[in-house]
């Protein structure tokens, strides 16, 4: 079985541009969520999708948004970029999203805005 | 407010020891999660262990076990038998209200020959 897949794995941009992020779960997982990781704030929740609804909302500023197509796969964009945004994107999938489960996460797009 | 803590920012440990990771917990829900996932320096989170707050034993999971003090609110790894591999960085998580995890500021573990 496949694990979950994020693409691309290294990304460049500078300030001002926006970058979309794409993540797919391990098959037959309907919730994926996001993170932010940085050396600084460390690993910070930024939204939960399940079945095409978000469900959960981390503490993000409104140019961090994402969305869940029918078949799971799950898209993360960040408009106007900013310095500050530099950081690793994890994703990750369960079955439901159930506090019982565990997530699995992907091997993360490291961002860098210049 | 739900918080994880982790106050060892880095830890030593010689291989084929014993070495326990510190995390505790700030919740007021009953129902929560604790798990541990090891990240190395590829950037990937691998899951360790899971303890739910209703079960009633520590889990354990091969040379990783689970002390779970929930009077406490403590849910220590311990790792026996280290290993050159283990060397990474380790994050303490809380979950509840479906995919809400909180991340404690992780610990990085060395491992030395």
């Amino acid at each position: 079985k496949a694990g979950v897949t994020q693409t691309p794995r290294y990304l460049i941009k500078t300030r001002g541009q926006q970058v979309t992020l794409s993540c797919s779960p391990i098959s037959g997982h309907r919730s994926v969520s996001w993170y932010q990781q940085t050396p600084g704030q460390g690993l910070q929740f930024l939204f939960e999708y399940f079945s095409e609804t978000q469900r959960n909302k981390g503490n993000f500023p409104g140019r961090f948004s994402g969305r869940q197509f029918s078949n799971s796969r799950s898209e993360m964009n960040v408009s106007t970029l900013e310095l500050g945004d530099s950081a690793l994107y994890l994703c990750a999938s369960s079955p439901r999203g159930a506090s019982v489960e565990k997530l699995f996460f992907g091997s993360g797009t490291q961002l860098s805005v210049l | 407010a739900q918080k994880i803590t982790q106050t060892q920012p880095g830890m030593f440990v010689q291989e084929k020891e014993a070495v326990t990771l510190d995390c505790t917990y700030d919740t007021s829900d009953p129902s929560y999660g604790l798990f541990w996932y090891k990240q190395p320096s590829s950037g990937e989170m691998i899951f360790l262990i899971y303890q739910g707050s209703y079960d009633q034993q520590n889990a354990t999971e091969g040379r990783y076990s689970l002390n779970f003090q929930k009077a406490r609110k403590s849910a220590n790894l311990v790792i026996s038998a280290s290993q050159l591999g283990d060397s990474a960085m380790y994050f303490c998580a809380m979950k509840y209200n479906f995919n809400k995890f909180y991340f404690g500021s992780g610990t990085k573990l060395n491992v030395k020959p």
